[in-house]
């Protein structure tokens, strides 16, 4: 049990287009998910939080209109990349939590993002 | 593929020290993370020890390496009641750019 997908597992743009990364809970309704962030080589950052029905929470530094988050299920967030630039070119990995005593955080594969 | 194993759970006394262990698989890692969770927040990066390191100390953090065994611990002296957490295990492939982590260890603080 426990599992968390993302969509696409890669993906490759041109510069200026948005895309659109899901990531969904399968077997679990999860109540808060994170999207996070890793540089080639570099370790996990925390990009933000999202809540159901609510506005998600950015690490400072993170642009909000850049990355659009939206966690409009107990089940699916989607992470946007707006306006994508060759430096946004990354590894966005999520991650669902389902709350609890331990609240345990479920990680997707992670979704390669290339913009040309 | 890769795997990470921690235990699920570790309990301690306050003021002792905690030991999380980790085991790793891939031989070509090149960086070792440990990352904490607090209740509701976000993964936070704690320390980190490149592959080819030993033992690194940060304040009450001691991360012991053993590339042989593929075996990593965390110490924390002086546990306290703010350390209560999962913290998780992570480490960074030769080939890839992907982190591998394991199931987190909740650290439980007993008064």
């Amino acid at each position: 049990g426990a599992v968390v997908s993302q969509h696409p597992s890669w993906v490759i743009c041109k510069s200026g287009t948005s895309v659109k990364i899901e990531c969904r809970s399968l077997d679990f309704q999860a109540t808060t998910m994170f999207w996070y962030r890793q540089f080639p080589k570099q370790s996990l950052m925390l990009m933000a939080t999202s809540n159901e029905g609510s506005k998600a929470t950015y690490e400072q530094g993170v642009e909000k209109d850049k990355f659009l988050i939206n966690h409009a299920s107990l089940t699916l967030s989607t992470l946007t990349v707006t306006s994508a630039h060759p430096e946004d070119s990354s590894f966005y990995i999520c991650s669902a939590s389902r709350g609890g005593v331990y609240n345990e955080q479920f990680f997707g594969p992670g979704t390669r993002l290339t913009v040309l | 593929g890769e795997d990470v194993e921690q235990s699920l759970f570790l309990s301690v006394r306050e003021g002792d020290s905690s030991v999380i262990n980790c085991t790793y698989t891939d031989s070509s890692s090149t960086y070792l993370y440990w990352y904490k969770q607090e209740p509701g927040a976000g993964l936070q990066l704690l320390t980190y020890i490149f592959s080819n390191m030993d033992m690194k100390q940060d304040q009450r953090l001691t991360v012991l390496l053993n590339k042989k065994d593929k075996h990593l611990s965390l110490r924390i002296a002086d546990t306290q009641t703010g350390d209560s957490a999962i913290y998780f295990c992570a480490e960074l492939g030769g080939g890839a750019d992907g982190l591998t982590f394991g199931k987190g260890t909740h650290l439980i603080i007993q008064p």
